[in-house]
């Protein structure tokens, strides 16, 4: 069965520390894709990237950073110098390739809160 | 072109009452989506139509719940008879649905369902 696991529920942390969002995944397939979703205080969900399985080179944009490391099942996500704006919700997810007809169901983590105090 | 909407953006409800939540996808997108997002919860997959198959409805709670897709587009999640447990933030999520490639879902903005 899959599942994502972000054990961190509550994270809170002052303007331009750097923090690390945990993520461990399970997943009996081969080939699948992770994803993180930023959700801010007005609700929408905000995709931030996708990786395949296949791909573990890290991944930097800004002051974000993923970590994709299948011999621990990771894909951690690291913002440095935080800032207000950061605060949110942060789910991180998993879907099988959907190579059957275009299926990619989303299974997602419980999701780590952040937040960023000036 | 215009994202995915979902009506109503709030609904309360009365517990032993039934409320349909509406989801209209992203023009030509064939595969849609329902996920559910409770206090505590996480967000969790409800139901899933691809084009004219069978939908995967595994991701239902209960046989209160039920969802159509009229026409291959707009599609109607049902809760009968609803309990305070039902409160939770509905998501729509639509994508093109091609086989072969990576599908991304775009999500509405939600439905808010209070059951009092």
């Amino acid at each position: 069965a899959q599942k994502v696991t972000q054990a961190q529920t509550e994270i809170s942390v002052v303007e331009k520390e750097d923090v690390t969002l945990d993520c461990v995944y399970e997943t009996r397939d081969t080939t699948y894709y992770l994803f993180w979703y930023k959700q801010p205080p007005s609700g929408e969900l905000v995709f931030l990237i996708r990786r395949n399985s296949f791909d573990e080179q890290n991944e930097i944009s800004g002051r974000y950073s993923w970590n994709f490391q299948k011999s621990t099942s990771s894909f951690n996500f690291t913002i440095t110098a935080s800032q207000v704006v950061d605060s949110a919700v942060y789910f991180c997810a998993l879907s099988e390739a959907g190579f059957s007809g275009g299926y990619n169901k989303l299974i997602f983590g419980a999701g780590t809160r952040l937040a960023v105090h000036p | 072109g215009a994202g995915v909407s979902q009506s109503p953006s709030n609904k309360v409800t009365e517990k032993g009452k039934d409320v349909e939540l509406r989801c209209d996808p992203i023009s030509g997108h064939t595969a849609l989506y329902w996920y559910r997002q409770s206090l505590g919860q996480g967000l969790e997959f409800l139901i899933y139509f691809q084009g004219n198959s069978a939908p995967d409805k595994s991701g239902l709670p209960s046989d209160r719940f039920s969802a159509e897709r009229t026409g291959g587009s707009v599609s109607t999640l049902t809760i009968q008879r609803t309990q305070q447990e039902d409160s939770a933030v509905y998501l729509c999520a639509s994508s093109t649905g091609l086989a072969m490639i990576y599908n991304e879902q775009f999500f509405g903005p939600g439905t808010r369902l209070t059951v009092l």
